[in-house]
């Protein structure tokens, strides 16, 4: 079975710092597709940068950028020059290539520290 | 197309009775999901559409839940006997197909039951 497993519940950066928040997963699968969600507290999930397990290049959005491990099944995302609209709830999520459905983390809340 | 989109955004509703919620996907998109998330937690897959076909549910979709999608547009989810542990955001999202295709979501319908 797929797990998604997010550690950190909360999480707390200053104002134009750079936070990473941590992902891991399990799956048998060799071709799958992770996802970063933010929720902000309208509730509303909007993507914030996905990942192809076949690319070795980690993928960068803007000031979003992650590192993925295939190996280790980590999926981290770092936020560069944190804004304060970048407090939200992220959601890591996972995605098999054949498959139907996400399975998603429990969430890390970021706050971000004027 | 403004985005997914779901109706009601809130519903208060007595032990016992019964309640539908609806989801205007994104046009074009064929796919359709249904997920609840209560607090503290991710969401959870409850059941998927390919156009108006339900081609797969969870086993947390119980006897008391029924979804539809007619003519692969709008889709509906009902509860009959709403209980207390229904209490929760249900939320719907779209997406084109498979692959790295992410999944737009609406804002969700809030649930109360009392």
């Amino acid at each position: 079975a797929q797990t998604v497993t997010q550690s950190q519940p909360e999480m707390s950066v200053q104002e134009a710092e750079t936070v990473t928040l941590s992902c891991t997963y399990d799956t048998s699968e060799s071709d799958y597709y992770l996802f970063w969600y933010k929720q902000p507290p309208s509730r509303q999930m909007i993507l914030v940068i996905r990942q192809e397990a076949y690319k070795q290049q980690n993928a960068t959005e803007n000031r979003f950028s992650v590192n993925f491990q295939k190996a280790a099944k980590s999926f981290s995302l770092k936020i560069s020059d944190s804004q304060l609209g970048d407090a939200a709830m992220y959601f890591c999520a996972y995605r098999k290539n054949t498959g139907n459905q996400f399975y998603f983390g429990t969430g890390t809340s970021l706050t971000v520290i004027p | 197309d403004t985005g997914v989109s779901q109706d009601p955004r809130h519903k208060i509703t007595k032990r016992g009775q019964n309640v539908t919620f609806r989801c205007d996907p994104i046009s074009e998109h064929n796919r359709l999901y249904w997920y609840r998330q209560t607090l503290g937690q991710g969401p959870e897959f409850l059941t998927y559409f390919q156009n108006e076909a339900q081609l797969e549910k969870s086993r947390l979709l119980s006897d008391r839940f029924s979804a539809e999608r007619p003519k692969g547009s709008f889709s509906t989810l009902e509860i009959q006997r709403t209980e207390q542990g229904d209490s929760a955001m249900y939320l719907c999202a779209s997406s084109l197909d498979q692959g790295a295709t992410e999944a737009f979501f609406g804002q969700g319908t809030r649930l109360t039951v009392v």
